[in-house]
């Protein structure tokens, strides 16, 4: 099974807004509401940032968001920080109870 | 406070084996289905395998079946990967993590595996 697609790097300047999609096929985006996103810094484990589509675990800024829609879903950081600077990826659920990634999106505030 | 801390990582030779463990706490682990995921430096996160919680169910990415073996021991709060016939393109870090929400909630440090003769 095929990674799930994400643009490879994005960038924005502090307090703007981007976008990272994440596309998938109907066997996985598209038919479960289980797309998760995760931070991860260099040399860092990953960080659930946004699970089920659109929910922040505890302690997750509200600038963070998700969206879903047929085999797309993307996240959205609002009012960018240097902090935010990071890699990217989703993941969604399949249907085989196993997990499939995106290969990932560098994030660079400029 | 949840803590994953995985252990068992190193440098083996083609056609070798290792053993990782994931040493579970501050969570029921009984109660949580777990993954395995790996990564090569710099690249991208790769599932590798899931086991549900008591065991029983277990599935594996096309690239370690027949050869890695996930298990566990909910007695010792303690998930494991069994990797037989490495090759150089296991090599990676390979995380822990927990199902729950629908995705990947907690993760270990990680542990670096490199396969070279």
């Amino acid at each position: 099974q095929s990674a799930l697609t994400q643009p490879a790097s994005v960038s924005g300047s502090p307090g703007q807004s981007i976008t990272i999609s994440c596309t998938g096929t109907s066997s996985d985006v598209g038919v479960y509401n289980y797309v998760s996103w995760y931070q991860q810094y260099p040399g860092k484990a990953p960080k659930l940032m946004i699970y089920e589509v659109n929910n922040r675990p505890s302690g997750v800024p509200d600038r963070f968001s998700g969206f879903k829609s047929g085999n797309t879903a993307s996240l959205t950081i609002s009012g960018l920080q240097a902090e935010d600077e990071a890699d990217y990826f989703c993941s969604s659920y399949t249907g085989t109870s196993t997990l499939i990634f995106g290969g990932g999106t560098k994030l660079t505030v400029l | 406070e949840v803590q994953l801390v995985e252990s068992g990582g190193g440098v083996v030779q083609p056609g070798g084996s290792l053993r990782l463990s994931c040493a579970a706490s501050g969570l029921t682990f009984s109660n949580y289905w777990m993954h395995w995921v790996r990564q090569v430096p710099g690249k991208g996160l790769v599932w590798v395998s899931r086991i549900d919680n008591d065991g029983r169910s277990t599935s594996y990415a096309d690239s370690v079946k027949g050869r890695f073996t996930i298990s566990r021991e909910n007695a010792k709060n303690t998930l494991y990967l069994h990797m037989n016939s490495l090759r150089a393109e296991d090599t990676a870090v390979y995380y822990c993590a927990t199902q729950s929400r629908g995705g990947a909630q907690y993760w270990g440090q990680g542990t670096l595996v490199t396969v070279s003769s």
